[in-house]
């Protein structure tokens, strides 16, 4: 069965520290990966995906998130936040064979500091 | 390019009645699903559909209907709504190419009572 831990129920930064997000993914082939944010009442927008090739992708809003197969990680990065970055962020998992389902974490919730 | 659309935006049910949550795409996407929203608890698959006339169960059927009758349209049914389906439904469509992302529509959030 596949599934994803977000350690980090809700991370505080400062407005242009850096920010790493924590996602720990179980599966049990290659996994497509994703990353979305969500603003409060919003739907779901993709930051970024991996599926093959390069292991470091990069997102939209200047996100970037790193493939590590012997960590079972997706880590996403931000070296400078910005104050409308604030919003809730979900890794999920999928795969070729799973007919588009994706497993979503639970989520970490975003507060940037000015 | 509308992507995809979910009707109504809130809703009030009183505990044993029934609704439809509408779900449409206009991306051609072979797949389409329903997930609910609980606070603290992600995104929970209720219903998927790998095309029209075909659908299964995902990891909480429990009182939801689906039909998929056309690749647009993907509607969820409550039969008798219960204060535990309380929750934000989203609807979401993908295409079936490899790597494929999701796309949410704005999610419909019911409150039964």
């Amino acid at each position: 069965a596949q599934s994803v831990t977000q350690p980090d129920i809700h991370i505080t930064v400062s407005e242009g520290a850096s920010l790493e997000l924590r996602c720990n993914y179980s599966y049990g082939a290659t996994p497509y990966l994703f990353w979305y944010v969500q603003s409060p009442g919003q739907g779901l927008q993709l930051l970024l995906k991996y599926f093959s090739g390069d292991t470091l992708v990069q997102g939209i809003k200047g996100f970037e998130a790193e493939f590590k197969r012997s960590q079972s990680s997706f880590n996403l990065r931000k070296p400078s936040v910005h104050w409308s970055d604030a919003a809730e962020y979900f890794c999920a998992v999928g795969g070729n064979t799973n007919a588009g389902k994706s497993t979503f974490g639970d989520g970490t919730t975003l507060t940037v500091k000015p | 390019n509308a992507g995809v659309t979910q009707t109504p935006k809130f809703q009030v049910l009183k505990t044993g009645q029934s609704m439809t949550l509408q779900c449409a795409q206009d991306m051609n996407h072979e797949y389409m699903s329903w997930y609910r929203q609980d606070p603290g608890m992600g995104l929970r698959l209720i219903h998927y559909s790998v095309g029209a006339g075909i659908t299964d169960q995902g990891e909480v059927p429990n009182g939801y209907n689906v039909s998929r009758s056309t690749t647009e349209d993907f509607p969820l049914r409550l039969l008798s709504a219960a204060p535990s389906q309380t929750s934000v439904y989203f609807c979401a469509s993908s295409s079936d190419e490899q790597g494929g992302e999701a796309f949410f529509g704005q999610g419909t959030r019911l409150t039964v009572v």
